[in-house]
């Protein structure tokens, strides 16, 4: 049972360089979130979707784009990457309504921007 | 702005000890209040909840905590601590709905031989 799965899991961009995260999820999850962990500052949602063709701008959206075209699928974009983003990044989800409120985390993605 | 603290960067604590996390909310009414761990290297993994109802809530993996609204508290405790609890312990909370919970800024627990 894969559950959450984020790729890549480690990806060293420079300034100004653009990827995507993809997250899929095997639950059938409606809800699906990004978040961004940095040292003493906990987990900071970016964007969020609360169904297919959805989205939803989180506690810090700047610099990211989101897109879900597909249920099990929820990518995370960065057009021009900034040192500012250097982070670990977590995808998760949830049932529809946010189910009994337990998120279901994938291991995450260390980026690091030069 | 609605919140909660983790006032504890560090913890550490003796195998076979008592342990006990702190977390303050400042929510109006009545949060949605979650303790989450994540070992090095992992995503994070649901240990309780607490919603409503009795204020001590049970978990997995031995831990509990206790819902205080007069003190704004929803502090996390284990009677006796394992070295494999050693990880990073975030409280988080909400009540807008599950989709916008907010985390601490979590609390490193060390376990000591």
């Amino acid at each position: 049972n894969a559950g959450v799965t984020q790729t890549p899991k480690f990806r060293v961009l420079k300034t100004g360089q653009s990827m995507t995260l993809l997250c899929a999820q095997d639950m059938n999850h409606e809800y699906m979130y990004w978040y961004r962990q940095d040292p003493g500052m906990g987990l900071r949602l970016i964007h969020y979707s609360v169904g297919e063709g959805t989205t939803a701008k989180g506690e810090v959206p700047d610099g990211y784009n989101v897109s879900r075209l597909k249920k099990q699928n929820f990518l995370l974009g960065l057009e021009s990457a900034a040192p500012s983003q250097t982070s670990v990044y977590f995808c998760a989800s949830s049932p529809p309504g946010g189910g009994t409120g337990e998120l279901f985390f994938g291991e995450g993605s260390r980026l690091t921007v030069l | 702005a609605q919140s909660v603290t983790q006032p504890d960067i560090h913890i550490t604590v003796s195998e076979g000890a008592s342990l006990e996390l702190r977390c303050n909310y400042s929510y109006g009414a009545t949060p949605y209040l979650f303790w989450y761990v994540q070992s090095p290297g992992q995503g994070l993994q649901l240990l309780l909840k607490y919603f409503s109802g009795d204020t001590l809530v049970q978990g997995i993996k031995g831990f509990e905590a206790e819902f205080k609204r007069s003190q704004s508290s929803f502090n996390l405790r284990k009677p006796s601590v394992h070295w494999s609890d050693a990880a990073e312990y975030f409280c988080a909370g909400s009540n807008t709905g599950f989709q916008k919970l907010v985390f601490g800024t979590g609390t490193r627990l060390l376990v000591s031989p």
